[in-house]
């Protein structure tokens, strides 16, 4: 079975643009999670998305957004891009059955760098 | 709020020297427990779980038990190879809430 996907995996930016970032779930996955990763913060959640809705978003502005489609695929975008969002972009699935959650697994990551 | 802390890195040990990296956890009720592993450039990998107290994970050599009462899952394993040399992190996520909580990360070298 092929794991999570993440495109594309490496991308610089200007300060002011936006960008959106793809993650593919493993086949059978409802549900993804957006996290950052950076050397000062570490590991943070960004959000969740299940069944094409929102379920859970961490502390991060508005700038941060994300979307689900119907074949469980998601996108996040971040808009009006600072330095501070250069970054590792981990995409995570995992299987919802009922209302049991199982264990989340990652993609590769897009690193984003804002010049 | 969910908070995980790890102890302070980078370790460095010989090649099948004894590992532990201590984790303890702050939750209400009774969080999942991970870990996963990040080797350089890559995302995270799950090496184990366990999903309640006195659970033991294990995989690859490395095991890890759910201590309620010290609120710990720390991670060892009895002989570590150079090819363990990677980030290590622990992480809880609170019933089907599917938002984990990781610690900062322990950075393990391992030489031959």
């Amino acid at each position: 079975k092929a794991g999570v996907t993440q495109t594309p995996r490496y991308l610089i930016k200007t300060r002011g643009q936006q960008v959106t970032l793809s993650c593919s779930p493993i086949s059978g996955h409802r549900s993804v999670s957006w996290y950052q990763q950076t050397p000062g913060q570490g590991l943070q959640f960004l959000f969740e998305y299940f069944s094409e809705t929102q379920r859970n978003k961490g502390n991060f502005p508005g700038r941060f957004s994300g979307r689900q489609f119907s074949n469980s695929r998601s996108e996040m975008n971040v808009s009006t891009l600072e330095l501070g969002d250069s970054a590792l972009y981990l995409c995570a699935s995992s299987l919802v059955s009922g209302t049991r959650s199982y264990e989340q697994y990652f993609g590769p990551g897009t690193r984003l760098t804002v010049t | 709020g969910d908070s995980v802390t790890q102890m302070e890195g980078p370790v460095t040990l010989s090649e099948e020297a004894f590992l532990t990296i201590n984790c303890t956890y702050t939750a209400t009720g009774y969080p999942s427990l991970f870990w996963y592993v990040q080797y350089p450039g890559e995302g995270l990998q799950l090496l184990l779980k366990a999903t309640k107290a006195d659970d033991k994970g294990s995989n690859k050599g490395f095991e890890a038990t759910y201590r309620k009462e010290t609120t710990s899952f720390h991670l060892e394993k009895g002989s570590v190879q150079v090819s363990d040399s990677a980030v290590y992190f622990c992480a809880l996520c609170r019933g089907s809430a599917r938002q984990l909580t990781f610690g900062s990360g322990t950075q393990l070298t391992v030489l031959p």
